[in-house]
């Protein structure tokens, strides 16, 4: 399971208030990602890491910010949560080997939005 | 540009085939693929690197074909646990992934 954990699991929240998602890998690496997957849609990427303090947007990644000060945890926050961030939220890392790059999953986060 | 799967829904009875495809716009440079059961994370399948290239894992393989920018993934004799939803993810020079919306497959005694 790419030793992948996030927290928490299942929140709920109101309009307004901020949130923050976190997700902690145990075996040092590199990349990591923030999607969320709403039905329809697939996995959208929200922001990626390349490196402690070294981040970069994906496609969908207004009305969030991350952090990541540390290899093994990267943050995602909701500055101000709005009905339409309902959704469940996964973490993935990548792993490289000679059949190339693979992208390990978390266990996912849903977050509802009232 | 996200690629696009087709179907987007299949029905099967336990020992048929199917085929998800996966079409993108854009070139090319791997194809990744991928099972989600319900409420569970995403699972790795298989990626495949180079065009023409082909991979098997169990009675699952897949295809790439770099010229029509576009995958296929072929479950033969298919079985009750390869019920889910299937996503290719699409590798850009940028590095990043791609995901198309999904292929809900469903596998029926």
């Amino acid at each position: 399971d790419a030793g992948i954990t996030q927290s928490p699991r299942h929140k709920v929240t109101e309009t307004g208030t901020p949130v923050t998602l976190r997700c902690h890998q145990t075996e040092n690496h590199r990349y990591m990602y923030w999607y969320r997957q709403d039905p329809g849609h697939g996995l959208r990427l929200i922001h990626y890491s390349y490196g402690v303090k070294d981040t970069d947007k994906g496609e969908v990644s207004d009305g969030y910010s991350v952090s990541r000060s540390k290899t093994e945890d990267f943050l995602l926050t909701l500055e101000s949560a709005t009905s339409s961030q309902t959704s469940v939220y996964f973490c993935a890392i990548s792993e490289w080997t000679s059949g190339g790059e693979t992208q390990y999953f978390g266990p996912g986060t849903r977050l509802l939005v009232l | 540009q996200q690629p696009v799967q087709s179907p987007q829904a299949v029905i099967l009875r336990e020992g048929e085939d199917a085929v998800i495809n996966c079409s993108s716009s854009k070139a090319l440079y791997s194809v990744h693929w991928y099972r989600q059961k319900h409420g569970e994370a995403p699972v790795f399948l298989m990626i495949l690197l180079k065009g023409g290239e082909q991979k098997g894992h169990e009675k699952i393989s897949a295809s790439f074909n770099e010229k029509k920018q576009q995958s296929s993934l072929y479950l033969t004799a298919s079985q009750l646990s390869y019920s889910g939803t299937y996503f290719c993810g699409t590798g850009l020079n940028t590095g990043k992934l791609i995901f198309g919306q999904g292929t809900t497959l469903q596998v029926k005694p």
